[in-house]
């Protein structure tokens, strides 16, 4: 399967723990997203990579949230002292400059 | 402001019937638009793309859609759905693709 591939598909954490999700692009592809996803929204954009550089965070992106990728290929995303509000699908997605995006299957994020 | 608007969050058609979906967009650059389709858990697969050119566009799935820049619209179509295309159906513009603004989307029931 050469898609866009995340882990893990569904986590389910306590109030305050930290987590981190990874994402794997399509491998040819040098740009990477993520986005955010809650219940009956679509999707917000969080932020990009063109390679190993970030180059826009999001508003959305508190200081909590940090996202990496350190070579220029897989990413992660991780979320410090999970709060409720961070409950959401989080989608990791890759593109060639100037093509369309693909998006993985997302990872799941619950916090009770 | 960038925006997507569709306006209808849910639609219910019967097998075999011609389906529309609305799009309206507000965007300063000229835009690239996309259709992207999600089933329940997962993430989301592109429909079609329109980036220039024929404002007509062909996708996967027997879908297609339809550029009018005078009314800022990317209208979805399907001359007759099937029942395993029930999915929630989310419009999105970026510009130089690689930051997209999603709809709130759409949740299509198909009738057998």
């Amino acid at each position: 399967d050469t898609g866009v591939s995340q882990n893990p598909r569904h986590k389910i954490t306590k109030r305050g723990q930290n987590v981190t999700f990874r994402c794997d692009p399509i491998s040819e592809h040098n740009r990477l997203y993520w986005y955010r996803q809650t219940l009956g929204q679509g999707p917000e954009f969080l932020t990009y990579f063109q390679n190993e550089a970030q180059l826009e965070k999001s508003r959305l992106l508190s200081d909590r949230f940090s996202a990496e990728r350190p070579k220029g290929s897989f990413s992660t995303l991780e979320i410090q002292r999970t709060e409720q509000g961070d409950s959401a699908m989080y989608l990791c997605a890759s593109s060639r400059d100037r093509g369309e995006a693909f998006f993985g299957q997302g990872t799941r994020l619950t916090v009770v | 402001a960038q925006s997507v608007t569709q306006p209808d969050i849910h639609i219910t058609v019967s097998e075999g019937a011609s389906l529309e979906l609305r799009c309206n967009y507000s965007y300063g650059a000229t835009p690239y638009l996309f259709w992207y389709v999600q089933s329940p858990g997962q993430g989301l697969q592109l429909l079609l793309k329109y980036f220039s050119g024929d404002t007509l566009v062909q996708g996967i799935k027997g879908f297609e859609a339809e550029f009018k820049r005078s009314q800022s619209s990317f209208n979805l179509r399907k001359p007759s759905v099937h029942w395993s295309d029930a999915a929630e159906y989310f419009c999105a513009v970026g510009s130089g693709t690689y930051k997209y603004i999603f709809g709130t989307g759409t949740r299509l029931k198909v009738l057998a």
